[in-house]
């Protein structure tokens, strides 16, 4: 069974960089799926970051695609996100997950617990 | 502001049948076969309760089911139960440039 787990700083000062990793087990990133991130402001509801394929294609949510960078490291069987410039509208729990379906980019069928990530100075 | 769009709150009894809605537009809910439902517990990751429109996950009961009509989809929970009472989001494909968007949220309350 796949587990996701989320790691990274849980406080991060405007305008810095925010970067995170989620580390896969029991299930080779190169063996296929997709890779998402997902986010949720306290309170408030859920927005689409970004996913990567195990070949490094990537797709980003048009609203912040300036600002993020999703990568691979499949000798490591993990997946990274870095947003930049980060300001305070980006604190909130982020997630990562796998796709539900090997051919399907846009459902979500694991998760990691997620982690609260905090910008200010 | 979403991209999609749900009623913040819906309510039923235990044994009754509650409908959340999700109204988007041709270019998401109404132009792909690809709406999720997602339950999420406070404190918790979502959890994908349906997927293609209609489609359960294996171990998801069959009291959860799903359907759509034109730009709106709708997630039906039949036989309520305590559990039942989370925050529920969709999502649809929107698209190559924007390839998943969700809703608002929806809390149910079990009465």
């Amino acid at each position: 069974q796949v587990q996701l787990q989320e790691s990274g700083p849980g406080l991060v000062k405007p305008s810095e960089t925010l970067s995170l990793t989620c580390a896969v087990s029991g299930y080779s990133i190169s063996s296929g799926y997709y890779w998402g991130w997902i986010r949720q402001p306290p309170g408030k509801g859920l927005e689409w970051i970004g996913n990567i394929y195990h070949s490094g294609n990537t797709q980003y949510n048009p609203s912040l695609k300036s600002r993020v960078i999703i990568s691979v490291d499949t000798s490591k069987n993990q997946f990274s996100l870095k947003v930049s410039s980060v300001t305070a509208a980006d604190t909130a729990v982020y997630y990562c997950a796998r796709s539900l379906l090997t051919v399907t980019r846009v459902s979500f069928g694991s998760w990691g617990q997620g982690t609260l990530v905090s910008v200010s100075s | 502001q979403s991209a999609l769009t749900q009623p913040p709150s819906a309510t039923g009894s235990p044994g009754q049948s509650v409908t959340i809605s999700c109204t988007g537009t041709s270019s998401d809910v109404g132009g792909y076969n690809y709406v999720s439902w997602y339950q999420q517990h406070p404190g918790k990751a979502p959890k994908v309760m349906i997927y293609e429109v209609t489609k359960r996950p294996s171990g998801v009961p069959d009291r959860f089911s799903a359907s759509k009509s034109g730009n709106t989809a709708s997630l039906t929970v039949s036989g309520l139960q305590a559990e039942d009472e989370a925050d529920y989001y969709c999502s649809s494909f929107a698209g190559e440039n924007n390839l998943v968007v969700f809703g608002g949220g929806t809390k149910l309350t079990v009465l």
